[in-house]
């Protein structure tokens, strides 16, 4: 068991461009979520996934976000034309297993700057 | 709608305890849970409440009350290295696994 992975760990793009994040949980997790985290902030809930299935996702998404978890395993969350004000952290997170408490494990996030 | 409410900032001293409190109103419940989340790291899960009372684990215990919307984080024998965001989270409602985070509450410890 390696964690909650992410990748890349920093992106520096420009205003327009689009982006993407993957994320690989937890193997044994059938549940992955997507989060947001600005400074000084909580993190906001952006969407989650039950093995392949979108189960969830927030209303304040816009339509230039998607995420997508094609096999059930790892997942990527696109954001497309970016806007100076989808700097942020991404979170990704993983639930479930023999285990399951509900709580959520997280990765190290992948810090979006636009510029 | 959801409305977790918790202090944006609070101080110790090393070896003192603390309080953090949460309150919550929210379309339904299903569990509190509180992560501490260092300065550019991700949040790390401290504990969970789903029915009422005190849980205890360690230096840290979780103190929830439904019918208030109510919770609290006492950390003990308090650490410089405990100098971090306490995030408190809620989740919502049976049928759904999301959890809804409050803005968390930044304590410095001091020497």
């Amino acid at each position: 068991d390696t964690g909650v992975s992410q990748d890349p760990r920093h992106k520096i793009t420009k205003r327009g461009q689009n982006v993407t994040f993957r994320c690989d949980p937890i193997s044994e997790h059938n549940r992955l979520y997507w989060y947001r985290q600005t400074l000084g902030q909580g993190p906001e809930f952006l969407t989650y996934f039950q093995n392949e299935a979108q189960l969830e996702k927030s209303r304040l998404l816009s339509d230039r976000f998607s995420a997508e978890r094609p096999k059930g395993s790892f997942s990527t969350l696109e954001i497309q034309r970016t806007e100076q004000g989808d700097s942020a952290m991404y979170l990704c997170a993983s639930s479930g297993g023999t285990a399951n408490t509900g709580e959520l494990f997280f990765g190290e996030g992948s810090r979006l700057t636009v510029l | 709608g959801q409305n977790i409410d918790q202090p944006t900032e609070m101080t110790a001293t090393e070896g003192a305890i603390v309080q953090i409190n949460c309150t919550y109103q929210t379309s339904g419940f299903n569990g509190l849970f509180w992560y501490q989340q260092h300065a550019g790291e991700a949040p790390t899960f401290l504990s969970y409440n789903v029915l009422d009372g005190l849980e205890e684990k360690g230096r840290f215990s979780s103190f929830l009350s439904r019918s208030k919307g109510y919770s609290y984080l006492l950390l003990k024998e308090l650490q410089m290295k405990d100098s971090a965001s306490y995030l408190c989270a809620v989740r919502g409602g049976y049928n759904t696994d999301k959890l809804i985070f409050g803005t968390g509450t930044r304590l410095q410890v001091f020497p």
